[in-house]
């Protein structure tokens, strides 16, 4: 069964220092997705970062940088150089590509606190 | 061009009565998903639609429904509402709703049960 575990529940980092957010997952499918999404506290679920399974390099966008480690099923987010407005949850998320059923599961998420 | 638009954005109900909430995907996006929220917690799967056929299915009773529309549009319908029914309900689009696609979220609607 797939499965997001984030062993964070909050985080603190001071401004303009990089933070590691932890993420590993289960799934038994060879084709699957992992998404990172940051949720304000206002609410909306904003897209960060996307890694596939089959992804050969790490992905990256801008700040953002996912830690893809396909052996040992994790896939921790990075985030250089903080920003006070990055504050918020972050939600690592799971869709399988061919057993999931189009299901998407998320973690339990990580709150990041950016200190200034 | 419009993100995710779902409405109404909050609403109070009560026990045992029924409810709909409306989702308008991004424009392109045939695959809508819906999610349930609650506080302090992940999002939680309930459906997934791609070209007006459910696709996917999460752990929910039968009390909660959705379809989607020929405009790809979608409604999430709960019956016989409960106090644990509270919760952020937030919608989602995709291009075609497969494993490498992102999903794109609306603003969600805050539902409280009273």
């Amino acid at each position: 069964a797939q499965k997001i575990t984030q062993t964070q529940p909050g985080m603190f980092v001071q401004e303009k220092e990089a933070v590691t957010l932890d993420c590993t997952y289960d799934t038994s499918d060879p084709s699957y997705g992992l998404f990172w999404y940051k949720q304000p506290s206002s609410g909306e679920m904003i897209f960060l970062i996307y890694q596939g399974s089959y992804d050969q390099q790490n992905a990256t966008e801008g700040r953002y940088s996912l830690n893809f480690q396909k052996a040992r099923k994790s896939a921790n987010l990075v985030i250089s150089a903080s920003q006070l407005g990055d504050s918020a949850m972050y939600f690592c998320a799971m869709r399988e590509g061919l057993s999931g059923g189009f299901k998407t599961i998320f973690g339990a998420g990580t709150r990041l606190f950016v200190k200034a | 061009d419009a993100g995710v638009t779902q409405s109404p954005t909050h609403l109070i109900k009560t026990r045992g009565q029924q409810v709909t909430l409306r989702c308008s995907p991004i424009s392109g996006h045939k695959s809508v998903s819906w999610y349930q929220q609650v506080l302090g917690q992940g999002p939680q799967f309930i459906f997934q639609y791609y070209e007006k056929e459910e696709r996917g299915r999460g752990n929910f009773p039968d009390r909660f429904s959705a379809r989607q529309f020929p405009n790809y549009s979608s409604e999430l319908n709960v019956n016989a509402l409960l106090l644990g029914d509270s919760a952020l309900y937030l919608c989602a689009s995709s291009l075609r709703g497969q494993s490498n696609q992102p999903q794109h979220f609306g603003d969600g609607t805050r539902l409280s049960i009273l």
